[in-house]
């Protein structure tokens, strides 16, 4: 079956503007994740739901970044205003059980420049 | 200073090595222990899933857990030139639900 699907691959923006991120996860995978990898670093949490209800927003940098799930599956990662330091790699991932115990199964990721 | 800390690297091998990766953490709270490999250009993807103190075996690869002393190991056998890779631990507390990552190991295997 498929894998977790983000779009787009590649997003070059100019500070300033608003982007918009999606993640399809996996098929029947209840938890969705967001994370940011800088180069060189690993993952790191941003947000997670389960379903649709977004249980843990404490990893979002500020009230620029939000995201949603509205109906449990596709999410979207928002970013407002966008300043050159949001340059980053962004993962989306998922895994079939609730809660962060249970492996997560990730996407290849975003890149995202703003200039 | 950071929950889990890993060894950046690089770390170069040749062929048929064993190698050993290691993180070491500070939350007591964590239960669940798990390593991932991830390939230039690619997300990760999971390799060892251990659940407290011990060991588990999946073919060329051993996880260790050593809770006493917070650490863990990845111990790769046989070291092959795919097998080159970043190696990333991740680890969760069971009421947090969500996976804190380390900033991953570089391996390249030298055939």
């Amino acid at each position: 079956g498929a894998g977790v699907s983000q779009s787009p691959r590649y997003k070059v923006t100019k500070r300033g503007q608003d982007v918009a991120l999606r993640c399809d996860p996996i098929s029947g995978h209840v938890s969705l994740y967001w994370y940011r990898q800088a180069l060189g670093q690993g993952p790191e949490f941003l947000t997670y739901f389960n379903y649709e209800a977004q249980q843990d927003k404490s990893g979002l940098p500020n009230d620029r970044f939000s995201a949603e799930r509205p109906e449990g599956s596709i999410s979207t990662l928002t970013i407002q205003r966008t300043e050159q330091r949001d340059s980053a790699m962004y993962r989306c991932a998922s895994s079939s059980v609730q809660g962060g115990n249970s492996p997560l199964h990730f996407g290849n990721g975003t890149r995202l420049t703003v200039t | 200073q950071k929950e889990v800390e890993q060894d950046p690297g690089p770390l170069s091998v040749p062929e048929g090595a064993i190698v050993s990766l290691n993180c070491t953490y500070s939350n007591s709270a964590f239960q669940y222990f798990m390593w991932y490999r991830q390939y230039s250009r690619k997300g990760p993807e999971l390799l060892m899933y251990t659940y407290s103190s011990g060991n588990k075996e999946d073919g060329r690869f051993t996880a260790q857990v050593d809770k006493s002393s917070k650490y863990i190991s990845l111990f790769i056998r046989d070291s092959q030139p795919s097998d080159s890779a970043t190696y990333l631990c991740a680890m969760s507390d069971p009421n947090a639900g969500k996976s804190t990552f380390g900033d991953g190991t570089t391996l390249t295997v030298k055939p």
